[in-house]
């Protein structure tokens, strides 16, 4: 089945730098949303983008919906210690019977205080 | 103000035996999402369900696995004859309807 594109698989940042994350697709997308997800837990929303070049904000987060469709990125600014754990793009059609996420294999981040 | 209950959190069968994985969606959600995630991976999709019907299963393996999510009680995940393959997390998400998707915090399922 489909998947989205992102990498690297692992990245490892100071503590108070900015960090940035690229999601892609081979396919387009009705909306574009970003999941955290700690060990042993389920993803949790963190941002979702429902317009073609949208800009969104979440505190130190922002993410923005590609206008092409087929592409998103995250932006955590500031990081601090407790942004560790994994981080996956999903893109959904949200057409009808076809409502399903389709994810990203995650990027595991890591930050050294 | 519940969050999407999973249980067990933790399942250990031998091969051969069945899995029966539960999830009952937040209050007020009618739409129920599994997904399965092996190490390291994604969450492939599986099956939507709304009361009492299934929507897409397109993600279903085609034996021994299968859903229901009944008029009343929690959305039920079956797996027969399980295989060693089949170990894996399982997520349940729901919404209101087709919008976020929340999820729970999954049943690890391990085969002996």
């Amino acid at each position: 089945g489909q998947q989205l594109n992102q990498s690297p698989q692992s990245m490892f940042i100071q503590e108070g730098e900015d960090v940035s994350m690229n999601c892609t697709s081979s396919s387009i997308f009705n909306t574009w949303l970003w999941y955290k997800q700690d060990p042993g837990e389920g993803p949790v929303l963190l941002i979702a983008l429902y317009k073609a070049g949208e800009l969104t904000s979440n505190g130190r987060l922002t993410a923005q919906f590609g206008i092409t469709r087929k592409d998103s990125f995250l932006n955590i600014s500031a990081s601090i210690p407790s942004d560790v754990g994994i981080y996956f793009c999903a893109g959904q059609l949200n057409t009808g019977a076809n409502s399903k996420l389709t994810f990203g294999k995650g990027i595991t981040l890591s930050v050294r205080p | 103000n519940a969050g999407v209950m999973q249980n067990p959190r933790h399942l250990v069968r031998r091969r051969g035996q069945e899995a029966r994985l539960r999830c009952s969606p937040m209050k007020g959600h009618s739409h129920v999402y599994w997904y399965r995630q092996l190490p390291e991976e994604g969450l492939k999709f599986m099956v939507y369900l709304q009361k009492e019907n299934i929507i897409d299963e397109s993600g279903m393996p085609k034996e021994r696995f299968s859903a229901e999510f009944p008029k009343e009680g929690p959305s039920i995940l079956r797996i027969q004859q399980v295989v060693r393959g089949d170990s894996a997390a399982y997520f349940c998400a729901s919404s209101p309807g087709m919008a976020t998707q929340h999820f729970g915090d999954g049943t690890r399922l391990s085969i002996l």
